[in-house]
C-alpha cells in the first residue's frame, strides 16, 4: 500500500495568515492527489483533486500543489471556517489518506 | 445525496448490515465506496465495487469479513460486515467515486456509527 505522511499534524494559525500543509506520498503518484477538509461532526468535503483543480464551489483561497511524491494544500488567507482538518488522498491505487491536519484557531 | 442506515450497538462477533440510499444522480453510472473513522482518528478507505458490481475491493484488514454489495434498481449500496471486533468501531461513510475527478470521493453520506462492544 502506498502511505501517505503529512505534517504538520496541527497548526495554529490565526483569521488572514497563509497556511500550506503538506502530504508526501511513500512513491510516486503522479497527480492522484486529493484534498479534503473534515470539520468537526461533519463529512469530508473535497476541496482539490488531481493535485492542484479546485473542486466547484470551493473559495478560491483553498489552492493544491505537486506531482510526484510531494504536495501541497495552501490556503492563502484564512478565514474562521477554514479551522477543521484535512485530509490529503491518494487515488493512484487503493485509496489511502494521510493522517490528517488539524488547523487551529491562535 | 447519500443517506447511510443501519449502525449500531453490535457484541464482538456480531454481524451488521448497513446501507446507503443514493439519490438526485444515476447511480449505476458510479463506482461507490464505503470509508471509516475509528472515533478521534482519520479516515481510511474500508472498500468500493464497480458500476455493475463485477469488481469489488477491500482493504485488508476487514478481507473475508465484510461484503460490499449494491442493488441499482433501489439506488442502494450496502456493506454486511460480519465477525466484528472492537477495532471495527467507526462512524462509515459511503461516498461516490468520480473519475472524472481523478477518482476523488465527491459526495459523501453524513454517516452511521457503528459501536462493537460487549
Amino acid at each position: 500500500d502506498i502511505q501517505m505522511t503529512q505534517s504538520p499534524s496541527s497548526l495554529s494559525a490565526s483569521v488572514g495568515d497563509r497556511v500550506t500543509i503538506t502530504c508526501r506520498a511513500s512513491q510516486s503518484i503522479s497527480n492522484y492527489l486529493h484534498w479534503y477538509q473534515q470539520r468537526p461532526g461533519k463529512a469530508p468535503k473535497v476541496l482539490i483533486y488531481g493535485a492542484s483543480s479546485l473542486q466547484s464551489g470551493v473559495p478560491s483561497r483553498f489552492s493544491g500543489s505537486g506531482s510526484g511524491t510531494d504536495f501541497t494544500l495552501t490556503i492563502s488567507s484564512l478565514q474562521p471556517e477554514d479551522f477543521a482538518t484535512y485530509y490529503c488522498q491518494q487515488s493512484y491505487s487503493t485509496p489511502t489518506f494521510g493522517q490528517g491536519t488539524r488547523l487551529e484557531i491562535k | 445525496q447519500l443517506v447511510e442506515s443501519g449502525g449500531g450497538l453490535v457484541q464482538p462477533g456480531g454481524s451488521l448490515r448497513l446501507s446507503c440510499a443514493a439519490s438526485g444522480f444515476t447511480f449505476s453510472n458510479y463506482w461507490m465506496s464505503w470509508v471509516r473513522q475509528a472515533p478521534g482518528k482519520g479516515l481510511e478507505w474500508v472498500a468500493n465495487i464497480k458500476q455493475d458490481g463485477s469488481e469489488k475491493y477491500y482493504v485488508d484488514s476487514v478481507k473475508g469479513r465484510f461484503t460490499i454489495s449494491r442493488d441499482n434498481a433501489k439506488n442502494s449500496l450496502y456493506l454486511q460486515m460480519n465477525s466484528l471486533r472492537a477495532d471495527d468501531t467507526a462512524v462509515y461513510y459511503c461516498a461516490r467515486r468520480r473519475d472524472h475527478l481523478l477518482l476523488a470521493f465527491d459526495i459523501w453520506g453524513q454517516g452511521t456509527m457503528v459501536i462493537v462492544s460487549s
